[in-house]
């Protein structure tokens, strides 16, 4: 079965340290891949996707991602956090281009020491 | 766009009741999902429609649980009756095929 890894559960940091976020997924075939954010109290929203071309996505608020199809992982990254990015982020995946289905991984809380 | 519209944002019931949380997905999405999300199991998918159709609901946790979704700009996810361990957010979230999901504010249901 399809299944997406977030291998850091809670990762805390100090403001202007460099992220980095770990996914690994399960699928073997063509994949879109996405990075969500969840501030507190509010509903998940699309930081960055990937879809096709360039591995190194750009997404808002400064951070990228990734894509390495040779290790199933597509990693999140930031150069210097700020206070305002504690947030739950989520990993997830689309390995089936017919449907809409999203595999979420677990999350991966981030706190952010002012 | 007014992006994806939940209602109600907050709902506090007793065991037992009936709970109905609505969705309005956005204009030309074809694709609607229910999720639920708690401390303890984080986000889970419950059920979703393409077209209106109902295509996979084997996240729907038991009987008490039903979603429908009778046009393109509305769905509801009905709990009856409800119980404590329902407590949790209830998002709604829409898409194009195989796109990003777009997720609404969410429902916050407390169950007493």
């Amino acid at each position: 079965a399809q299944s997406v890894s977030q291998h850091n559960h809670h990762v805390i940091l100090s403001e202007a340290a460099s992220l980095e976020l770990g996914c690994n997924y399960s699928y073997g075939g063509t994949v879109n891949l996405f990075w969500y954010v969840q501030y507190p109290g509010q509903h998940l929203q699309l930081l960055l996707k990937y879809f096709s071309g360039d591995p190194l996505v750009k997404g808002i608020k400064g951070f990228e991602a990734e894509f390495i199809k040779s290790k199933f992982s597509f990693n999140l990254r930031k150069p210097s956090v700020q206070w305002s990015d504690t947030a739950e982020y989520f990993c997830a995946v689309n390995a089936d281009s017919s449907a809409s289905k999203i595999i979420f991984g677990s999350g991966t809380r981030l706190s952010i020491r002012p | 766009d007014a992006g994806v519209i939940q209602s109600p944002r907050h709902e506090v019931t007793e065991m037992g009741q009936e709970v109905t949380l609505r969705c309005k997905p956005i204009s030309g999405h074809d694709y609607l999902f229910w999720y639920r999300q708690t401390m303890m199991r984080g986000l889970e998918l419950l059920i979703y429609f393409n077209n209106n159709v109902p295509i996979d609901d084997s996240g729907m946790p038991e009987d008490r649980f039903s979603a429908k979704m009778p046009n393109a700009s509305f769905s509801t996810l009905k709990i009856q009756p409800s119980e404590p361990r329902d407590s949790a957010v209830y998002f709604c979230a829409s898409s194009l095929v195989a796109r990003e999901q777009y997720f609404g504010p969410g429902t916050r249901l407390t169950v007493l």
